[in-house]
């Protein structure tokens, strides 16, 4: 089965401490997205890329750091220099051509105490 | 920048009926595609339906259709014959051609009353 994998779905950690969210994909797509929801704020776009070793600061990239070493994977890591980390964390995957829709994976709540 | 906004934080409809949800954008763009999310409790995100720009004739799909309006850089989501599994969160995406950049809107909660 294609699709977009995001785990852990629950992710606990102390407050100055970093951590990884985990993304991979099967789809083949060459485009993948880190955004961020929290209530009545929509889903805010953290970073993307376009092609493996590339990628582009979204509109919050502040606080987060991601790499694309791999096509299939785009792990986004939520440093101790973000104020307020704890929300729904959701990573998409998109062709760069065709349809063009961007496909979701089940995301990651983060809480941090 | 690219912006979307959405008006309507939260709507209501009778169940059959015709609700139509807002959105409006801003580009400098010409070629660039329109969706409409669904995110229902599972908080799976769905796509209802997408709009490429250069197409003047608005997409439908099945009960879902849109009206879109590239001059006035409007494209709101027609439900007909509203259902109570249309109840969720509806976000209006939007993503760029140049650069492959995806933004949303901030979302509007779609309440379906018996």
């Amino acid at each position: 089965d294609g699709g977009i994998t995001q785990s852990p779905k629950y992710l606990f950690r102390k407050e100055g401490q970093n951590v990884t969210l985990s993304c991979e994909q099967n789809l083949n797509h060459d485009a993948m997205y880190w955004y961020r929801q929290d209530p009545g704020q929509g889903l805010r776009l953290i970073y993307y890329s376009q092609i493996v070793n590339d990628f582009q600061k979204g509109d919050i990239a502040e606080g987060y750091s991601v790499s694309r070493e791999k096509k299939e994977s785009f792990p986004l890591t939520v440093t101790s220099a973000q104020k307020n980390p704890t929300a729904f964390y959701l990573c998409a995957s998109s062709t760069a051509t065709g349809r063009a829709e961007a496909f979701f994976g089940q995301g990651t709540r983060l809480t941090v105490v | 920048a690219q912006t979307v906004t959405q008006s309507q934080p939260e709507m209501s409809v009778q169940e059959a009926e015709t609700v139509t949800l807002s959105c409006t954008y801003d580009t400098s763009e010409s070629d660039y595609y329109l969706f409409w999310y669904k995110q229902p409790p599972s908080r799976q995100m769905i796509l209802v339906i997408r709009q490429e720009a250069y197409k003047q004739q608005n997409a439908t799909e099945n009960r879902f259709s849109v009206n879109f309006q590239k001059a006035a850089k409007s494209f709101s989501l027609k439900i007909s014959d509203s259902q109570l599994g249309d109840a969720a969160m509806y976000f209006c995406a939007y993503r760029s051609v140049r650069d492959d950049k995806i933004i949303f809107g901030k979302g509007t909660r779609l309440h379906i009353l018996p």
